[in-house]
């Protein structure tokens, strides 16, 4: 697609229960980024892809949270016994390199009853 | 650490007046600076990005200037219009090559 591809776009699921979040970027972007942005907070860095490659995974708030990327193309984001302070909106970016501009998807509404 | 302050977090102006957002980061050790735009219920959209290296950038009635000395960015919209309102993200790339992001500020343009 043109552009930055997060399914599904809205997720409400019970507390305790395991999410997984997808990001499909756009072609031929190496770098991917994950983000998370709670109600009534700023954009919080997760953690980036450069290939099939994170190198750094300090981000992710919890042993919880785990991501992957593959074939350098899409990537999963999964959150393992989902808490309610995990409900945020999850958005994803990609760009050619990772000192260039990042393109976001319109993001994942997860919420955690 | 990196610490992004946006000043101010709200601003409500007539249409067609000029205006400047401001950005301010605490460590100079940047890779770029960018700035952004969120609208209500949607993802973000680029609109800007300084290189460590440049001082500025221009977007049609956008440009952006960026100070690593005094830790500081701006952002100037020029003959603002009703469909510039937005909240405006800046976001500075640290040497890890995460982006640290201000709280935004809210922009209202009044017709």
């Amino acid at each position: 697609g043109a552009g930055v591809s997060q399914s599904p776009s809205n997720k409400v699921t019970e507390k305790g229960k395991d999410v997984e979040l997808r990001c499909d970027p756009i072609s031929g972007h190496t770098a991917l980024y994950w983000y998370r942005q709670s109600l009534g907070q700023g954009l919080e860095f997760l953690i980036y892809f450069q290939g099939n490659s994170a190198p750094d995974k300090s981000g992710l708030p919890s042993d919880r949270f785990s991501a992957e990327r593959t074939g350098g193309s899409v990537s999963t984001l999964t959150i393992q016994r989902t808490q309610q302070e995990d409900s945020a909106v999850y958005l994803c970016a990609s760009s050619l390199q990772v000192n260039q501009p990042q393109h976001f998807g319109d993001g994942t509404r997860l919420s955690i009853l | 650490k990196q610490e992004v302050t946006q000043i101010p977090a709200a601003l409500s102006v007539p249409e067609g007046e000029n205006l400047v957002l401001n950005c301010s980061f605490t460590d100079s050790a940047i890779y770029n600076l960018q700035w952004f735009r969120q609208d209500p219920g949607k993802g973000l959209t680029s609109l800007l990005l300084i290189q460590s290296s440049q001082r500025e950038q221009t977007s049609g009635r956008l440009n952006a200037s960026l100070d690593k000395s005094s830790g500081r960015s701006t952002l100037y919209i020029a003959a603002s219009q009703p469909g510039d309102s937005a909240t405006y993200l800046c976001a500075a790339m640290d040497s890890n090559y995460q982006l640290i992001w201000g709280a935004g500020t809210k922009l209202i343009i009044k017709p």
